[in-house]
């Protein structure tokens, strides 16, 4: 059974600085997931990672796909308060799994 | 069109009711999704529809009843529910069961239900 983690669970920024949320998945996988969550809202599809070596960049946000090691980082740079939001990774291998999502605030 | 759409947006429903979550797209996708998310958690997969033909039931509990009536369509039917299914309902779409194209899922904005 795919399983995938999240970490850190809770990250609380200081506008301007850059951090590594990490994504990790136990199993063979074709693809990675990364969704954007807003509080009482639905999902915003980020990226899809379909490659080892994939990297994709969106304004302050850059996803990468690393699967030698089964490991995603989605990277912020020069973190806004429009930022905050949970993010979820999801790995696919037949069916989406989530991780628990990782719960970001970004403070002035 | 390049949403998915769901209807009620709120229900509330006693345990001896009977509803139905609505899902619709028109984008073409030949995959749905029905998700369901309990607060500050992720969201779990129930169903998902293929080319209109169920095919991966979670051993989701038979109060929960999907229904794909067409491409575009998605329905899920709710009977004699519990309090604890209280959650988010999420429909998502996806151009195939083996294919999401380069934006992954689009889900819809979702269903918040309440059973008391």
């Amino acid at each position: 059974e795919l399983k995938v983690e999240q970490n850190p669970l809770f990250l609380s920024m200081q506008e301007g600085k850059n951090y590594t949320i990490y994504c990790n998945y136990s199993t063979t996988s074709d693809r990675l997931y990364w969704y954007r969550q807003d509080p009482g809202k639905s999902l915003e599809s980020l990226f899809v990672l379909l490659s080892n070596g994939a990297v994709k960049q969106e304004g302050r946000l850059m996803a990468s796909l690393d699967t030698k090691a089964r490991l995603s980082t989605l990277h912020i740079t020069a973190a806004v308060h429009d930022l905050s939001a949970t993010y979820f990774c999801a790995s696919y291998a037949g069916k989406s799994t989530f991780g628990d999502g990782t719960t970001l605030t970004v403070k002035p | 069109d390049t949403e998915v759409t769901q209807t009620p947006k709120h229900l509330v429903m006693g345990m001896t009711n009977k509803k139905s979550l609505k899902c619709e797209q028109h984008m073409g996708h030949r995959a749905m999704y029905w998700y369901k998310q309990k607060a500050k958690k992720p969201p779990e997969l129930m169903f998902v529809y293929s080319y209109e033909k169920l095919s991966i039931n979670e051993s989701v509990p038979s109060r929960f009843s999907p229904e794909c009536p067409n491409s575009s369509l998605l329905n899920l039917h709710l009977h004699a529910l519990q309090p604890e299914d209280s959650a988010l309902y999420l429909c998502a779409s996806s151009q195939d069961a083996g294919r999401t194209g380069t934006y992954g899922y689009t889900f819809g904005s979702g269903t918040r239900l309440t059973v008391v």
